[in-house]
């Protein structure tokens, strides 16, 4: 079964600087998405990126943007110019192209300091 | 981009009484829709998953007799939580797919809090 996990249940970063959230996943298949969500304080699920593993270019969205290691089955988001509005709980989740559900990650709460 | 409504956003009932949530595919046609529960503090756990004019497969460990859903047409999807518990109370989340089976993505609804006195 595929599992995605997320080491870092917090992260804490100064406004303005770079703050990196890993995540990691099992799985034996070749073809799947890989996806990052975020969920703010109105607990509204917010897709950040999105990225296909068949892609070797890593995928990008204004500050967002991933690190997408397929052979060692990371795939770690990073925000630049950290914004008080990019707080929330960030989840990894995966899904198996031939499948319709997502597997979600345990989530991280990032904070950002002002 | 692709919008998903839920209705109510908050729900108060009583122990026994049956509830039901509303998922709605505002501009898009919606062939597969999701329901997932989220505890305090915790990642989405997906409960069953919709697929428009067939019967909804859930996942291992929910009871198909008490979370009804029903997926009648390619914007709406219900959720019904019959003779609810306070256990039953919960943050619950739909989302729906767009696109092509194979590379869609999901969007999510903004959430019901169902709370159950």
């Amino acid at each position: 079964a595929q599992t995605v996990t997320q080491s870092q249940p917090e992260m804490s970063v100064q406004e303005a600087e770079t703050v990196t959230l890993s995540c990691t996943y099992d799985t034996s298949e070749s073809d799947y998405y890989l996806f990052w969500y975020k969920q703010p304080p109105s607990r509204q699920m917010i897709l950040v990126i999105r990225q296909e593993a068949y892609k070797q270019q890593n995928a990008t969205e204004n500050r967002f943007s991933v690190n997408f290691q397929k052979a060692a089955k990371s795939f770690s988001l990073k925000i630049s110019d950290s914004q008080l509005g990019d707080a929330a709980m960030y989840f990894c989740a995966y899904k198996f192209q031939g499948a319709q559900k997502l597997v979600f990650g345990q989530g991280t709460r990032l904070t950002i300091n002002p | 981009g692709a919008v998903v409504s839920q209705h109510p956003s908050r729900v108060i009932c009583k122990s026994g009484t049956s509830v039901k949530i509303e998922c709605r595919s505002l501009d898009f046609q919606a062939t597969t829709m999701f329901w997932y529960r989220q505890f305090p503090k915790q990642s989405l756990m997906l409960m069953a998953t919709s697929n428009e004019g067939s019967k909804a497969t859930y996942e291992q460990g929910v009871e198909k007799d008490k979370f009804l859903i029903n997926h009648a047409s390619l914007t709406l999807s219900t959720l019904t939580v019959t003779s609810a518990h306070p256990e039953d109370s919960s943050f619950y989340i739909c989302s729906a797919i767009t696109g092509t089976f194979l590379t869609d993505t999901q969007y999510f609804g903004p959430g019901t809090r169902l709370t159950v006195l």
